[in-house]
């Protein structure tokens, strides 16, 4: 049981290159998260998912593209990435949408665009 | 809208010593949870604890403690007897329905680092 696996763990991308982050989770949750978390802002939520098909915008979206083709599987795109960009990525999921229930994080992905 | 204020951007203790890491939040809804984080150097998220809108004990888990006043908003984490160890990040956040995603609202954390 591997919880919440993030690929890669680190890229350097050039402006105006895209990039597709992988979050994979093995304990079929249902609701899955990505967020960003830059210095001194604490971490901000991008895109979030309550189920396989859908995607939402959180508070952050713009930039980003996301999907959900398969329930483990939350995929968080930049098209053309901005040095704005640069930040920790980090993608979560949660068994279902209740309010009580935990959200699991995974490692985290390092990302700096020059 | 929900807010979750984390005043204390660092703190530094030496070791042997309790600190009390301080977190307020704003929310308008009666059922809401609250969690704490903690972000080691390594940099993933570790899960402490999440306490329900109407549970008002504190909680005492080992060195750990947790005070919620719902009185004055807020879920204050303290640390007795700090260790290196507990040197890391540490986040306060708030789940409430709004919406379809029960989504959470982080404070900015708080940096603790415990010294000998």
């Amino acid at each position: 049981n591997a919880g919440v696996t993030q690929t890669p763990k680190f890229r350097v991308l050039k402006t105006g290159q895209s990039m597709t982050l992988l979050c994979a989770q093995d304990m079929n949750h249902e609701y899955m998260y990505w967020y960003r978390q830059d210095p001194g802002m604490g971490l901000r939520l991008i895109h979030y998912s309550v189920g396989e098909g859908t995607t939402a915008k959180g508070e952050v979206p713009d930039g980003y593209n996301v999907s959900r083709l398969k329930k483990q599987n939350f995929l968080l795109g930049l098209e053309s990435a901005a040095p704005s960009q640069t930040s920790v990525y980090f993608c979560a999921s949660r068994e279902s949408g209740t309010v009580a229930d935990t959200q699991y994080f995974g490692p985290g992905t390092r990302l700096t665009v020059l | 809208a929900q807010k979750v204020t984390q005043a204390q951007t660092e703190i530094s203790v030496v070791e042997k010593e309790d600190v009390t890491l301080d977190c307020v939040y704003e929310t308008r809804d009666t059922t809401y949870y609250l969690f704490w984080y903690k972000q080691p150097p390594s940099g993933e998220l570790v899960f402490l604890i999440r306490r329900n809108s109407f549970d008002e004990q504190n909680e005492i888990s080992g060195r750990y403690s947790w005070n919620f006043q719902k009185s004055t908003s807020s879920f204050n984490f303290t640390i007795t007897a700090s260790q290196v160890v507990d040197s890391a990040v540490y986040f306060c956040a708030l789940s409430e329905p709004t919406g379809g995603g029960n989504k959470l609202t982080f404070g900015t954390g708080t940096q603790l680092k415990v010294e000998l």
